[in-house]
């Protein structure tokens, strides 16, 4: 039990683009799910809360109008990355509660 | 600031050692910590969890709290060349509405 299922693992996009993408619970419902970011040879920095039916709580430093979330059922969250740059470029993984924290199998995006 | 604080390695121990592996937190109100195991380029998975002082085991591992040291460790007994990873230490504050906050993880390699 406690899968969580994130789509798509890998991507590449031009510079100025939009990327979405979609974190499931599969077979739990998920109230709040998490956003993290991992550079290379660093650890994961949470990015995010997604709330089920309300807005999401961002860490300090992390653009809320970049990184749009959307949780809009109780197995659905998904971040947009707007108007990606290079910088961007990271592995995003999302996350949610469960008896521990259940990860996502990740995403890497690369833009180019 | 909350802050979780990990030997980064790499950590070198032969087959069939015991691997030990620390971490230090800085925020007192923590109540639960976590480990998981993360190969590259992939998304962490749970090893266990913690919430008591004292030890917890689950087959070969065997977590260790001390919340007066602020200090949680990770044991792995008889260790595999596949428990080569990065070992990712994460703790959250009382009612987990935070997501987790992690180490920069320590990287095992066990040697055949």
């Amino acid at each position: 039990g406690a899968v969580v299922s994130q789509h798509p693992s890998w991507v590449i996009c031009k510079s100025g683009t939009s990327v979405k993408i979609e974190c499931r619970s599969l077979d739990f419902q998920a109230t709040t799910m998490f956003w993290y970011r991992q550079f290379p040879k660093q650890s994961l920095m949470l990015m995010a809360t997604s709330n089920e039916g309300s807005k999401a709580t961002y860490e300090q430093g992390v653009e809320k109008d970049k990184f749009l979330i959307n949780h809009a059922s109780l197995t659905l969250s998904t971040l947009t990355v707007t108007s990606a740059h290079p910088e961007d470029s990271s592995f995003y993984i999302c996350s949610a509660r469960r008896v521990g924290y259940t990860f996502g199998s990740g995403t890497r995006l690369t833009v180019v | 600031q909350k802050e979780v604080e990990q030997n980064s390695g790499p950590l070198s121990v032969p087959e069939g050692a015991i691997a030990s592996l620390n971490c230090t937190y800085s925020d007192r109100g923590s109540q639960s910590f976590f480990w998981y195991r993360q190969y590259s380029g992939k998304s962490p998975e749970l090893i266990m969890f913690i919430y008591s002082n004292g030890d917890k085991e689950d087959g070969r591992f065997t977590a260790q709290l001390n919340k007066a040291s602020q200090y949680v460790s990770l044991l792995i007994r008889d260790s595999q060349p596949s428990d080569s990873a990065t070992y990712l230490c994460a703790v959250i504050s009382e009612g987990g509405a935070d997501g987790l906050t992690f180490g920069k993880g320590t990287h095992l390699i066990i040697q055949p």
